[in-house]
């Protein structure tokens, strides 16, 4: 069955760097999310992307987020600069259409550390 | 903005015995939809409710949609230490921005 991959599946990286997590989302889906999940606590919507632009985003996502689909199959979420607040687990999701009884597609997430 | 609450927040149940959580949003949902957390785990798609007063079964596992289309439940009959995880609701406040609930952890005892 197809499914969503991400990597890497865990990173570490110092207060105020630079990060970039991708993901690989199912070859044709259309629709794409990042979400988040601080240890513990719920998953918090981050942005949706259709037709290569930005179609919802979240409070959380502010100037320090952006998104990207470089090619064809990839699909980035890059984080400017890192706060220790940022520490959680990021995940992709992908939808094959925006239709409201689509299958929304988690991908096994991405642990992020910020030290 | 939109608010999604879920409860309870944990339960602790027997194995065999029910195990019922709840899902309340401040505005009416266009569907819901429900996902399972393993621990460690990424969130997997279980089922999607659109119809007001809907009730799906996937066998053990029952899905209520509310009339007004505010709340939700998902009833699991004589649980399984399989069915261990965290249970989530999920409201779009249309197709493309997802409001997840609290979740409620699960826990079952052999």
């Amino acid at each position: 069955e197809p499914e969503v991959t991400q990597t890497p599946s865990h990173q570490v990286t110092q207060m105020g760097q630079e990060v970039i997590l991708r993901c690989v989302p199912i070859s044709n889906h259309l629709y794409f999310y990042w979400y988040r999940q601080i240890l513990g606590q719920k998953v918090e919507f981050l942005v949706s992307f259709y037709n290569n632009e930005i179609s919802e985003k979240s409070e959380i996502f502010d100037d320090q987020f952006s998104v990207e689909r470089p090619d064809g199959s990839n699909f980035t979420l890059k984080i400017r600069s890192t706060k220790l607040e940022d520490s959680a687990m990021y995940f992709c999701a992908s939808r094959l259409t925006g239709g409201a009884s689509d299958t929304q597609y988690f991908g096994p997430g991405t642990r992020l550390t910020v030290l | 903005g939109q608010q999604v609450m879920q409860i309870p927040q944990y339960q602790h149940v027997q194995e065999g015995e029910d195990f019922t959580t709840y899902c309340n949003s401040s505005t009416t949902l266009s569907n819901i939809q429900w996902y399972k957390q393993r621990p460690g785990g990424h969130p997997v798609f279980l089922i999607q409710l659109v119809k007001s007063g809907e009730v799906k079964k996937q066998k053990r596992l029952t899905f209520q949609f509310g009339e007004a289309k505010k709340n939700s439940s998902l009833h699991i009959t004589a649980t399984q230490t399989t069915d261990v995880g965290t249970y989530f609701c999920a409201g779009p406040n249309n197709f493309n921005k997802f409001y997840f609930g609290s979740g409620t952890k699960l826990n079952v005892k052999p």
